[in-house]
């Protein structure tokens, strides 16, 4: 298992600018997550998806959108990007058995806004 | 609005036990205790979880006390590898975890 990987590792981008951030998992898992973490700070909620076709704003939202068409992909889209989204960006998932919701992380794209 | 307070920072000696303190004194009865942690820039990494009993595994142990309102993560023998930014987290078992801004622990050699 692959686990959770994200693409790209880095980007750049300039003000005004559109980008999708890739998802993906090959863990079966139902729910996936974006998070974005911004210097010395914990990460911040911004969407997430409890399966195909379902998701649902978190904390931080604005600026971004996402879509599940299918269980493995979650991709995030940045429409007008601007300064604030400078940040590091996480992708997680979770199974939807059990108690407790466990979560796996990818390694996070590095983007810049400039 | 974080759920949980952590010390900033703290140092421990390689080898040595590392007890990292988390209050939650608004824990609800059915919102779980989770660790996290994340090395360097790396996505955050699962370590334990617990309910109301103390719990151990493979990386770590968790003492919970007994009215809930705290805990404390107990890595038992501190290694370098073990310097990273620790979380710990309140949850009900559905998805929205709020990460506050964590432990730094540093080990030393």
């Amino acid at each position: 298992n692959a686990g959770v990987t994200q693409t790209p590792k880095f980007r750049i981008l300039k003000i005004g600018q559109s980008m999708t951030l890739q998802c993906t998992q090959d863990m079966n898992h139902n729910y996936m997550y974006w998070y974005r973490q911004d210097p010395g700070m914990g990460l911040k909620l911004i969407y997430y998806s409890v399966g195909a076709g379902i998701t649902d704003k978190g904390e931080v939202p604005n600026g971004y959108n996402v879509s599940r068409s299918t269980t493995e992909d979650f991709p995030l889209r940045l429409e007008l990007a601007a300064p604030s989204q400078t940040s590091v960006y996480f992708c997680a998932s979770s199974p939807r058995t059990g108690n407790h919701k466990e979560q796996f992380f990818g390694p996070g794209t590095r983007l810049t806004v400039l | 609005d974080a759920k949980t307070t952590q010390p900033t920072s703290m140092d421990c000696a390689e080898g040595r036990a590392a007890n990292l303190p988390c209050n939650h004194s608004t824990i609800s009865g059915n919102e779980y205790v989770y660790w996290y942690r994340q090395i360097h820039s790396q996505g955050p990494q699962y370590i334990i979880h617990g309910l109301k009993n103390n719990e151990t595994n493979e990386m770590a142990s968790l003492i919970i006390t007994e009215d809930r309102k705290s805990s404390t993560l107990i890595l038992p023998h501190a290694t370098l590898r073990d310097t990273a930014v620790y979380y710990c987290i309140v949850g009900s078992g559905t998805y929205k975890y709020i990460f506050g801004t964590g432990t730094r622990l540093k080990v030393l050699a």
